[in-house]
């Protein structure tokens, strides 16, 4: 079964270092989505991806974050100086339409 | 804004038991309704999800869920509970007319943890 997989799958990093975490979408799918959950809270939408280009963001999603679909498979998603409120759990989702398909997650910590 | 309540952070049954776990959505038009499973250590999974059509959905493990309209819920059961059941589950919902860029919405999460 077709699945969304993401590297690394925890990332430890020093504040203000920029940091790319990788998804690779399932094949089909055409929409493309960055979820964070910090510890014990909840998922929070932070970007949906369609046709090359954000479809939406939301206020998390601020000028230090950026995504990028560099080829035909991969799906990144870059912070460019990280703070310590950063640290989550980074989940990529992908769908062809309602149904999203989440990866594994990458845990960041920024120390 | 569309927000989701799922009422209790922690439930707790024995391994046969009822599993019932609660979700309020708030908009007036009800949207498209999910329901994921987090087991330790792992991504989400979508266990049901309601969209159009028959109010009672059935998932996958033996779960199924209800939507109410008249009671802007959509909780989730499990006839009989199993230890391996033991994991987060998120109600979560995506607006209608959101544009069709489909961004889910997420309750704050239930622990269900399942004891001999």
């Amino acid at each position: 079964e077709p699945e969304v997989t993401q590297t690394p799958s925890h990332q430890v990093t020093q504040m203000g270092q920029e940091v790319i975490l990788r998804c690779v979408p399932i094949s089909n799918h055409l929409y493309f989505y960055w979820y964070r959950q910090i510890l014990g809270q909840k998922v929070e939408f932070l970007v949906s991806f369609y046709n090359n280009e954000i479809s939406e963001k939301s206020e998390i999603f601020d000028d230090q974050f950026s995504v990028e679909r560099p080829d035909g498979s991969n799906f990144t998603l870059k912070i460019r100086s990280t703070k310590l409120e950063d640290s989550a759990m980074y989940f990529c989702a992908s769908s062809v339409q309602l149904e999203q398909y989440f990866g594994p997650g990458t845990r960041l910590t920024v120390t | 804004a569309q927000s989701v309540t799922q009422l209790g952070s922690h439930v707790s049954v024995s391994e046969g038991a009822l599993v019932l776990l609660r979700c309020n959505y708030s908009s007036s038009v009800p949207p498209y309704l999910f329901w994921y499973v987090q087991y330790p250590n792992q991504g989400l999974q979508l266990l049901l999800k309601y969209t159009t059509g028959a109010t009672l959905v059935k998932g996958i493990n033996g779960f199924e869920a209800e939507f109410k309209k008249s009671e802007t819920s959509f909780h989730l059961t499990k006839p009989s509970a199993h230890m391996s059941d033991a994991a987060e589950y998120f109600c979560a919902v995506i607006p209608l007319f959101s544009g069709g860029y489909n961004k889910l919405i997420f309750g704050a999460g239930t622990r269900l943890a399942v004891h001999p």
